[in-house]
């Protein structure tokens, strides 16, 4: 059972536009709410969360909203560039353990 | 080095063989992770440990699989009699304690295994 689901695969954005992934969760029980960043041959790296007590959190051109009642997760980036083409994971954290998504691979076109 | 260090970065094997995947974690965490990730997929949970005991192993998926951390640093990850199912990337992951907290991990840049 996929307690993280990242229903698209792919998107693809011009430069300068508003690059929005999202993830869907089903436990209600989950702490924290996090993005993940991974580029080809790297380890993911960290990049923004949210705790379950707030409904947003920004960093930067980076925003993370999170709809508890749709068990919704969005990460937003405005303005995008070429150099946030990666994979994208949505994790979400309860205890020790951190679920990953599947991931949603973002193309930064110039 | 600052980071996670993951040795080897690359593993060819046959299949039945024996392997051994390391760990080094960042110095002074105390919790590591193992993940595997599979192409097209997210890191998938292997084992959790806090110092030198597995807090969860609920991720491997089957005997063959074992990890230790004898001394709270260096972790080891093996496989017994490896499969051609066990071809991924193995990540290792570290953090300062032990409740996943805002749940920052720092991987390594994994160890990619492939048995032929």
């Amino acid at each position: 059972d996929q307690q993280v689901k990242q229903n698209s695969p792919s998107l693809s954005v011009q430069e300068g536009r508003i690059s929005i992934l999202n993830c869907d969760y089903t436990n209600s029980m989950f702490d924290y709410f996090l993005w993940y960043k991974k580029y080809p041959a790297e380890g993911p790296t960290f990049l923004i969360s949210i705790s379950s007590i707030k409904d947003k959190n920004e960093d930067g051109r980076f925003t993370v909203f999170l709809n508890k009642s749709a068990k919704h997760l969005s990460l937003h980036i405005v303005p995008s560039q070429p150099g946030d083409s990666a994979v994208y994971f949505c994790a979400v954290t309860g205890g020790f353990k951190t679920i990953f998504g599947a991931g949603t691979r973002l193309f930064v076109k110039a | 080095g600052a980071g996670v260090s993951q040795t080897p970065s690359n593993k060819v094997t046959e299949k039945g063989k024996y392997v051994e995947l390391r760990c080094d974690p960042i110095s002074g965490h105390t919790a590591l992770y193992w993940y595997r990730q599979s192409l097209g997929q997210g890191p998938e949970f292997l084992i959790y440990f806090q110092g030198t005991g597995a807090a969860d192993d609920s991720g491997l998926p089957n005997d063959r699989f074992f990890a230790v951390r004898p001394e709270g640093s260096v972790s080891t990850l093996k496989i017994q009699r490896t499969e051609r199912g066990d071809s991924a990337v193995y990540l290792c992951a570290s953090s300062p304690g032990g409740l996943a907290g805002s749940g920052e991990l720092f991987f390594g840049e994994g160890s990619r295994l492939t048995v032929l």
